[in-house]
């Protein structure tokens, strides 16, 4: 068991570019979360997926974004026409879902955001 | 919606000494876990201790224990024998286990700590 992986670390990147981001979970893990947390904030929830499906997104999550976990495995984040105001560490973090509940959440390292 | 605050921006404490971390929360639910994660300078958001809404006894992991006041809605860290490495922010988290929306955390803007030598 290797962790919650996320690339690129790093990501500068010029207003109006789109950016991706990728995800891995830990393996058998069904549940998949991204938070975005600005400096000096907590994070923030943006999204989440059960499997393949995406659950829920929160009003954060601008059309400008959006997430995918294909086959339930890995999960990518993409911002299109990105803006000052998305610079930010992005969080993903993974867990077990049984029908009683769910557990806690395991992050990963984060992929900081700079948008110049 | 779930609320939870953390009232000090920063502490700080010498080392080997006691500090003790507050963390107030706002639910109407009933079946939830309350979570301290350690997120130390550029590095990765670890969890530090978990307790479960329907146990009494707080939970304890080595040098760090909570005081889980239900009915207050409060939840507390202390940190015992403080250690230069327990340098880090430090964040409160709510948690619905189960149900509807289970799963995703709802997180105070955390308490910035330093331990001094």
């Amino acid at each position: 068991d290797t962790g919650v992986s996320q690339n690129p670390r790093h990501k500068i990147t010029k207003r109006g570019q789109n950016v991706t981001f990728r995800c891995d979970p830990i393996s058998e893990h069904n549940r998949l979360y991204w938070y975005r947390q600005t400096l000096g904030q907590g994070p923030e929830f943006l999204t989440y997926f059960q499997n393949e499906a995406q659950l829920e997104k929160s009003r954060l999550l601008s059309d400008r974004f959006s997430a995918e976990r294909p086959k339930g495995s890995f999960s990518t984040l993409e911002i299109q026409r990105t803006e000052q105001g998305d610079s930010a560490m992005y969080l993903c973090a993974s867990s077990l879902w049984f029908t009683q509940g769910t557990y806690e959440q395991y992050f990963g390292p984060g992929t900081r955001l700079t948008v110049t | 919606a779930q609320t939870v605050t953390q009232s000090q921006p920063e502490m700080s404490v010498q080392e080997a000494e006691t500090v003790t971390l507050s963390c107030t929360y706002d639910t109407s639910e009933s079946n939830y876990y309350l979570f301290w994660y350690k997120q130390p300078p550029s590095r990765q958001m670890i969890l530090v201790i978990r307790q479960e809404a329907y146990k009494q006894q707080n939970a304890t992991e080595n040098r760090f224990s909570v005081n889980f006041q239900k009915a207050a809605k409060s939840f507390s860290l202390k940190i015992s024998d403080s250690q230069l490495g327990d340098t880090a922010m430090y964040f409160c988290a709510f948690m619905k286990h189960g149900g509807t929306n289970a799963g995703k955390s709802t997180f105070g803007d955390g308490t910035t700590l330093t331990v001094k030598p």
